[in-house]
């Protein structure tokens, strides 16, 4: 059964507080991304990686960078967290073409007090 | 620039009646649509997807249409029921490449008994 794993479901930090979210997939896909939930907004496009060590800024990637190390793992830095970074945090392993399709961790309730 | 968006924030439908959820598209190189399900706290499941040479693809009670001259999707579900309440995101990708989705906004359905 195909599994992408999020370390923490919920997480209270402090503003100016470095923050690491990891997520580990067990499938052996290249792409991975992460993306923030924010109600009346969606799912909107902070990072992804399409292999080691390679990373591209998604739509709002200000404020945040990441890190691949592994294949299984792509890891999310908030440098210092911020009040409006407050939200949910997804992870997604995406399948190779022709039949996309991404799977999510369970997700990350990120409060910054 | 919302390149994907649901226009409706919420549905409330009758247990048992088809459900309609529409998303709208603005960029033609999107080529492969999916729809995903989202339970409160839990990521994004994915339900059915579309490639852009078909109009029309069916799983069980959902079904996803696809009007490329309108640039617009849809997802019926029918019959409706009780456990088909969640937010449901629409997303769009193109094949090549890094396969990034981009999704909605989102649609709250609630079923009613």
């Amino acid at each position: 059964d195909v599994k992408v794993t999020q370390s923490s479901r919920y997480l209270v930090k402090r503003t100016g507080e470095k923050v690491f979210l990891e997520c580990v997939q067990d499938m052996d896909h290249e792409n991975m991304f992460w993306y923030r939930q924010d109600p009346g907004l969606g799912l909107r496009l902070i990072y992804f990686s399409y292999d080691v060590k390679m990373k591209e800024k998604g739509d709002i990637p200000e404020g945040y960078s990441v890190s691949r190390e592994k294949k299984e793992r792509f890891s999310l830095i908030l440098e210092s967290a911020s009040t409006n970074q407050t939200s949910m945090y997804l992870c997604a392993s995406v399948t190779p073409a022709p039949n996309t399709e991404a799977f999510f961790g369970q997700g990350t309730r990120l409060t910054v007090v | 620039d919302q390149q994907v968006k649901q226009n409706s924030p919420s549905l409330s439908v009758q247990e048992g009646r088809i459900s309609i959820l529409n998303c709208d598209y603005t960029n033609s190189m999107f080529d492969y649509f999916l729809w995903y399900k989202k339970y409160p706290a839990e990521g994004p499941t994915f339900l059915i997807s579309i490639s852009s040479i078909k109009d029309k693809n069916e799983d069980g009670r959902f079904t996803v249409f696809l009007n490329k001259s309108a640039k617009h999707l849809s997802l019926h579900i029918v019959p409706s029921q009780p456990g088909d309440s969640a937010v449901y995101f629409c997303a769009a990708t193109r094949i090549q490449g890094a396969q990034k989705l981009v999704f909605g906004q989102g649609t709250r359905l609630t079923i009613n008994p």
